[in-house]
């Protein structure tokens, strides 16, 4: 069975500051990683993946994560973080050995970014 | 524009009374699924479909039904609503292929159940 941890409910950061939003998993094979962002009373929006390749993905709004097979994470980052980044950010998995067709979502971090 | 559209975004209903929300895509997408969100709890998959007519539970699938008779369509079906049932559902919708194309949500459907 796969699954995601978030372990953080919220993250509080200062309007300039890096942000941290960790995320680790646990799949049988390899695995498909994504973000997504939820804004208040909103459906979630897409904010990167990582297939293969590159550890360090990029995505929208500045957002960064980075793979690590190891530790089996896939935290997402941003240098500088804005006032509007303040949201409701899930990390998800997709099995690709078979089980791919199943998402799994953890349990979603709140991010609030503080002027 | 691409989206997926739910109906009905709000929803207040008694137990027992059957109900359908409807989901539906523009983008021509395979893979289509269904999720609840609680609180505490993230999202939960709870059906989902790779093609017409191809349907298989996800992790939470009792007491709902789906089907997929058309490729745009993906209805989620509370044949005897419960209140343990209250929630807020998102449907989604993706291209098909090996997994690693990202999900289009629609805006929600926020349901209770009395």
């Amino acid at each position: 069975a796969q699954s995601v941890a978030q372990p953080e409910d919220q993250v509080n950061v200062a309007e300039g500051n890096p942000l941290t939003v960790k995320c680790t998993y646990s799949v049988s094979g390899n695995p498909y990683l994504f973000w997504y962002v939820q804004y208040p009373n909103r459906g979630l929006q897409f904010l990167l993946k990582y297939i293969t390749g590159d550890n360090l993905v990029k995505g929208s709004y500045g957002f960064e994560a980075e793979f690590n097979k190891s530790q089996t994470s896939f935290h997402l980052k941003k240098p500088s973080a804005l006032v509007s980044d303040s949201a409701l950010y899930f990390c998800a998995v997709r099995d690709r050995s078979g089980g791919y067709q199943k998402v799994t979502f953890g349990t979603g971090t709140k991010l609030q970014v503080i002027p | 524009e691409a989206q997926v559209t739910q109906n009905p975004r709000y929803l207040i209903t008694v137990t027992g009374k059957k109900l359908t929300v409807t989901c539906s895509q523009n983008m021509n997408h395979e893979y289509m699924s269904w999720y609840r969100q609680d609180p505490g709890l993230g999202l939960r998959q709870i059906y989902y479909s790779m093609n017409v007519e191809v349907t298989d539970k996800g992790d939470v699938p009792e007491g709902y039904k789906v089907s997929r008779k058309e490729k745009r369509n993906f209805p989620l079906i509370l044949e005897s609503p419960s209140p343990n049932q209250t929630s807020l559902y998102f449907c989604a919708s993706s291209t098909g292929g090996q997994g690693h194309y990202e999900q289009y949500f629609g805006p929600g459907t926020r349901l209770t159940v009395t």
